[in-house]
């Protein structure tokens, strides 16, 4: 069965800072794997995907990811930190040629100036 | 072009009654699904809905119901609630077999 495990549920970080939200996944097949944002109040937004190409993902607003098949994961990191990333981020898995999407717990991200 | 639009936005009902939750999805998406997002959780798979049939299913009791019409919006029925069906309720739209997901900003449901 799928799942996904988010480790911490909140991370703070300062302004200009590293931002590293880590992601481990169970799959039994290759997945597809996504990191999502939440505004308060909001829908999810879509910040990046890996769907069995390049390894190092690229996403919006300056976010990348990595795709590490050794080591189930598929951490979602940002150089420098900005006011405006703070937010709740989910990571979710995906079985290629599968129907459902599985969400982490989610890990909200504080921001300090 | 309207992303996914969902209504209404919040809800308030009370024990034991029924709701029906609303989706459009975006301009030639043709596959929704729904789910349920319980306060600092991540969202829960509820179904998926692909030419007007339910094709998956999640870990939700048969309360849990929905519809897809003909220009591809989708309803969420819920009847005899509970407290614990008290959630944020997300839309998501995509491409049949596509894997990326849109979602709506979601009905916020309070049973009381």
């Amino acid at each position: 069965a799928q799942s996904v495990t988010q480790l911490g549920s909140h991370v703070s970080v300062s302004e200009g800072a590293l931002v590293l939200l880590r992601c481990n996944y169970s799959s039994s097949v290759p997945p597809y794997l996504f990191w999502y944002v939440q505004y308060p109040n909001q829908g999810l937004q879509l910040l990046l995907k890996y769907t069995s190409a390049a390894t190092l993902v690229k996403g919006i607003n300056g976010f990348e990811a990595e795709f590490k098949k050794s080591e189930t994961s598929f951490h979602l990191t940002k150089p420098s930190a900005h006011m405006s990333d703070a937010a709740e981020y989910f990571c979710a898995v995906k079985n290629t040629g599968g129907f459902k999407t599985i969400f982490g717990a989610g890990t909200r991200l504080f921001v300090k100036a | 072009d309207a992303g996914v639009t969902q209504s209404p936005t919040h809800l308030i009902k009370t024990r034991g009654q029924q709701v029906t939750l609303r989706c459009s999805p975006k301009s030639g998406h043709d596959t929704v699904s729904w789910y349920q997002q319980a306060l600092g959780q991540g969202p829960q798979f509820i179904f998926q809905y692909y030419e007007e049939e339910e094709r998956q299913r999640g870990n939700f009791p048969d309360r849990f119901s929905g519809h897809q019409f003909p220009n591809y919006s989708s309803e969420l029925n819920v009847n005899a609630l509970l407290l614990g069906d008290s959630a944020l309720y997300l839309c998501a739209s995509s491409l049949n077999r596509g894997d990326e997901q849109y979602f709506g900003p979601g009905t916020r449901l309070t049973v009381t």
